[in-house]
């Protein structure tokens, strides 16, 4: 089965900039999404097709995708953007999330 | 815009079946996109179930295709899952969720969700 890894947590200052990536085999050959999750809370789509924000997200949120990594960052981060995110890829009929980043900003 | 609300028992005990419907609001199942259900152990991270087309097509992951059933049923704009012998580790919150992307009927991302239900096997 394909797998993906992501850092398990990462810590940002507030208004800097955190990179979250997210590594598997020849993923850049595949689009990537990314999820935002609150506490207590259902995922929220922040990135389609590798770096397409959807409409509502704020242009803080990027996204970029070669080779065996795909990568998404929070520019100017904000109390609020902390949240677990995860990736996905669609893979031979099959979803695959990414392990999961637990972004702190503090 | 499209809502999705999932419902069924909170709690069913070891070997059983957990049975859970999504009921879709907003839109019709019969549009060309495909629903997904997608679960979280506490504590954990995300892991897809399945998914179905209006049509009947169904897809599964591999690594619990023995054991689910994703059904549709289109007069009620709504689709079901059941996993069958349950264990502790099914313990985990379901959501439904549809399948959109820029082809119709193409495989993409989730969105939107359903604000998801626990599920708890416990005898």
């Amino acid at each position: 089965s394909y797998e993906l890894t992501q850092p398990p947590s990462m810590s940002v200052s507030p208004g800097q900039t955190a990179s979250i990536t997210c590594s598997g085999d020849k993923l850049g050959d595949k689009y990537a999404y990314w999820y935002q999750q609150k506490p207590g809370q259902s995922p929220v789509l922040v990135i389609y097709q590798d770096n397409q924000r959807p409409s509502g997200i704020p242009e803080r949120f990027s996204g970029s995708n070669s080779g065996n990594t795909a990568t998404l960052t929070i520019s100017g981060t904000q109390a609020m953007d902390e949240a677990d995110y995860y990736c996905q890829p669609w893979d031979s009929n099959s979803y695959v999330f990414g392990t999961g980043t637990k972004v702190t900003v503090l | 815009q499209v809502q999705l609300q999932e419902s069924g028992p909170g709690l069913v005990k070891p070997s059983g079946t957990l049975s859970l419907t999504c009921a879709v609001s907003g839109g019709s199942i019969s549009s060309s996109n495909w629903w997904s259900w997608v679960r979280q152990p506490p504590g954990k991270g995300l892991e897809w179930i399945g998914e179905i087309y209006h049509s009947g097509s169904t897809n599964y992951n591999p690594s619990l295709k023995s054991r689910v059933t994703i059904s549709v049923d289109k007069s009620k704009n709504q689709f079901s899952l059941k996993l069958s012998s349950v264990t502790a580790a099914d313990t985990a919150v379901y959501y439904c969720a549809r399948v959109s992307s820029v082809v119709p009927a193409a495989r993409g991302w989730f969105d939107p969700w359903g604000q998801g239900t626990l599920v708890t096997v416990s005898s």
